[in-house]
């Protein structure tokens, strides 16, 4: 099992750009979801899903889209790139249910200038 | 909405000493887990509590769940500079949907001088 595999691992994007983030997993989670992490910050939900067709904001959404056609694979779109949203971007995905840890991804460092 | 501080924010150490970081939620979780993310990586799942009073303990690591569920600590005794990495708790709030949001702390950075 390859578990949450998160690609690409850099990225720099100028203001104004859209990319996607890819996230995937082989673990059969039905539960996945974006966190990004800035200093003194910790985590913080962006988006989740808890199944294929199902999402859902979570605290800091604004700029960024997801959607999930699928129970692998749960991509993160930036739609105009700001500097703000440099930062460290995680996925993590479980078990649907509260008595499961999250399996994160290595994680992707984005810069945008 | 519900929010989870954890102090302190940094905390560096003599390798032997003993560490504790803790965590405090605005609201009444129904369970609360621990993470550790060494530098440079991503977080790994340490352990979940989630009976009031529960304390766990992996080798050097004592987890403590409150009494009132809304607050928990880690205590890493005699350091190693293996522990060196950011420690997260986070927890499901009481209620709401069977999967709740699980909201982090801000973590503590342990640094460990050997």
């Amino acid at each position: 099992n390859a578990g949450v595999t998160q690609t690409p691992k850099f990225q720099v994007l100028k203001t104004g750009q859209s990319m996607t983030l890819q996230c995937a997993q082989d673990m059969n989670h039905e539960y996945m979801s974006w966190y990004r992490q800035d200093p003194g910050m910790g985590l913080r939900l962006i988006h989740y899903s808890v199944g294929a067709g199902i999402t859902d904001q979570g605290e800091v959404p604004n700029g960024y889209n997801v959607s999930r056609s699928t129970t692998e694979d749960f991509p993160l779109r930036l739609l105009s790139a700001a500097p703000s949203q440099t930062s460290v971007y995680f996925c993590a995905s479980s078990y649907l249910g509260r008595n499961y840890g999250y399996t994160f991804g290595s994680g992707t460092r984005l810069t945008v200038v | 909405g519900q929010q989870v501080m954890q102090i302190p924010q940094y905390q560096h150490v003599q390798e032997g000493e003993d560490f504790t970081t803790y965590c405090n939620s605005s609201t009444t979780l129904s369970n609360i887990q621990w993470y550790k993310q060494r530098p440079g990586g991503h977080p790994v799942f340490l352990i979940q509590l989630v009976k009031s009073g529960e304390v766990k303990k992996q080798k050097r690591l004592t987890f403590q769940f409150g009494e009132a569920k809304k607050n928990s600590s880690l205590h890493i005794t005699a350091t190693q500079t293996t522990d060196v990495g950011t420690y997260f708790c986070a927890g499901h709030n009481a209620g709401g949907t069977s999967y709740g949001k699980l909201t982090f702390g801000q973590g503590t950075i342990l640094t460990v001088h050997p």
